[in-house]
């Protein structure tokens, strides 16, 4: 399996700012994805991070809002722009399983406060 | 697009017992995979247990084991010897092949194991 980091693990925001959340792999991997678990709820998918491509957004995401990189084959940021207390969830990164290609792992998520 | 349901938010079970834990889904796919993810207090998504459409036998992974009725459209969870460490949340998602590998959730079942 593939250790995952994400920084920082939680941070406390204030409205309108902005915070850019890492997410490091252990290994070269080509899919990454963005999910956000708003509180008490499931997960729900943001956008898909290609190595050299621009991110594919989900239905009710885009990217002013929730910009992406992809600068290399172990590292994305997710920046949470012009923050609100709606924005206030956990943030998690994962990434393809190399072998399985049909798994997927998780990193130890972000959680955001929005004040 | 594909919706997977849980339909028990919340379930208790005594320690060493057996407990099952539903989950349904719609689509019109033929193959795909299902999985079972948990996710204890630490917001740690594990993966449990995957099962293949294609796959009439069902998954096993020691305590665990699924019910898969491709026909009902049925993914169910057992948890066998239930152990204190088993109390999480419990995510049952759907990936359809060929897809971008997006992950489908539930909406979880928090269940408590008791002492």
């Amino acid at each position: 399996s593939a250790v995952i980091s994400q920084k920082p693990s939680r941070d406390i925001c204030q409205r309108g700012t902005s915070l850019t959340i890492q997410c490091q792999v252990d290994s070269q991997v080509t899919m990454m994805f963005w999910y956000r678990q708003q509180p008490g709820q499931s997960l729900t998918l943001i956008a898909t991070a290609n190595q050299g491509s621009e991110a594919t957004y989900e239905s009710g995401f885009v990217i002013d809002k929730f910009p992406i990189s992809r600068p290399n084959l172990t590292f994305s940021t997710l920046t949470v722009s012009n923050m609100s207390p709606e924005d206030s969830s956990i943030y998690l990164c994962s990434v393809e399983n190399r072998v399985l290609r049909n798994e997927q792992f998780f990193g130890p998520g972000t959680r955001l406060t929005v004040l | 697009a594909q919706t997977v349901t849980q339909s028990q938010p919340e379930m208790s079970v005594q320690e060493a017992e057996t407990v099952t834990l539903s989950c349904t889904y719609d689509t019109s796919e033929n193959n795909y995979y299902l999985f079972w993810y948990k996710q204890p207090p630490s917001r740690q998504m594990i993966l449990v247990i995957r099962q293949e459409a294609y796959k009439q036998q069902n998954a096993t992974e020691n305590r665990f084991s699924v019910n898969f009725q491709k026909a009902a459209k049925s993914f169910s969870l057992k948890i066998s010897d239930s152990q204190l460490g088993d109390t999480a949340m419990y995510f049952c998602a759907f990936m359809k092949l060929n897809a971008g590998n997006m992950l489908t959730f539930g909406g979880g079942t928090r269940l408590m194991v008791k002492p």
